[in-house]
């Protein structure tokens, strides 16, 4: 069965820095990953999909690399701003299905 | 944009009520999913449905029922309401077909809280 897994499980950082979070999954057998942005009490808002031959997508000063082989895959927030401040998570598509399998998300906040 | 839009933000209901979560896109996309969420257990499948008048069981369907009559609407239904059933729920919507290529959009989320 996939799992998914997101490090850190939380990150608080100032505002101006760039971050790394991450998300590995057990089988590399994957149709496509996908990151979102989850607002407190809101839902999940679609941030990029990397296709599984794929090696990164980019969204303004989002940056999403995978790594299919190793099974891992990067999000990458250049210049962080308080707007920022979220939880991100990470989900796979698993070949052969239509369902994603998410990780449990990483929670940021972005200092002044 | 697609619009995803969930009948309550939030709800309390008792013990053994039997409740109806609804659930509306407006994008006449033909995959809907219902997840619930909770803390420290992440986003977990209940149900899902490929088009109208077919559903399929998810990771955690136990306590559960849907219906999908219309393409645009999709259901959850909690049978006996139960307190390990306080939980945040969210229903997504994705265009089928070749929709495994295009994201899932997401509800707001309803809060139920079962007393």
């Amino acid at each position: 069965k996939q799992e998914v897994t997101q490090i850190p499980a939380a990150l608080s950082v100032p505002e101006g820095e760039n971050l790394v979070l991450n998300c590995s999954f057990t089988d590399s057998a994957i149709y496509n990953l996908q990151w979102f942005r989850q607002d407190p009490g809101k839902g999940l808002t679609s941030l990029l999909l990397i296709q599984s031959s794929q090696r990164e997508q980019t969204s303004g000063r989002l940056n999403a690399s995978l790594d299919k082989s190793s099974g891992r895959s990067t999000l990458y927030i250049a210049a962080s701003q308080p707007g920022d401040s979220a939880t991100y998570l990470c989900a796979v598509m698993n070949s052969g299905y239509s369902t994603l399998t998410f990780g449990k998300g990483t929670m940021l906040l972005v200092s002044p | 944009d697609v619009k995803v839009t969930q009948s309550s933000r939030y709800l309390v209901k008792r013990t053994g009520e039997k409740v109806f979560l609804e659930c509306v896109q407006d994008m006449d996309h033909e995959n809907m999913f219902w997840y619930r969420q909770d803390p420290g257990l992440g986003l977990r499948l209940i149900y899902f449905s490929y088009d109208v008048k077919m559903k399929e069981k998810g990771d955690i369907p136990e306590g559960y029922s849907v219906s999908r009559e219309k393409k645009e609407r999709f259901s959850l239904i909690l049978e006996s309401a139960s307190t390990n059933q306080t939980s945040m729920y969210l229903c997504a919507s994705r265009i089928g077909g070749r929709g495994r290529d295009q994201p899932q959009h997401f509800g707001d989320g309803t809060r139920l809280s079962i007393l």
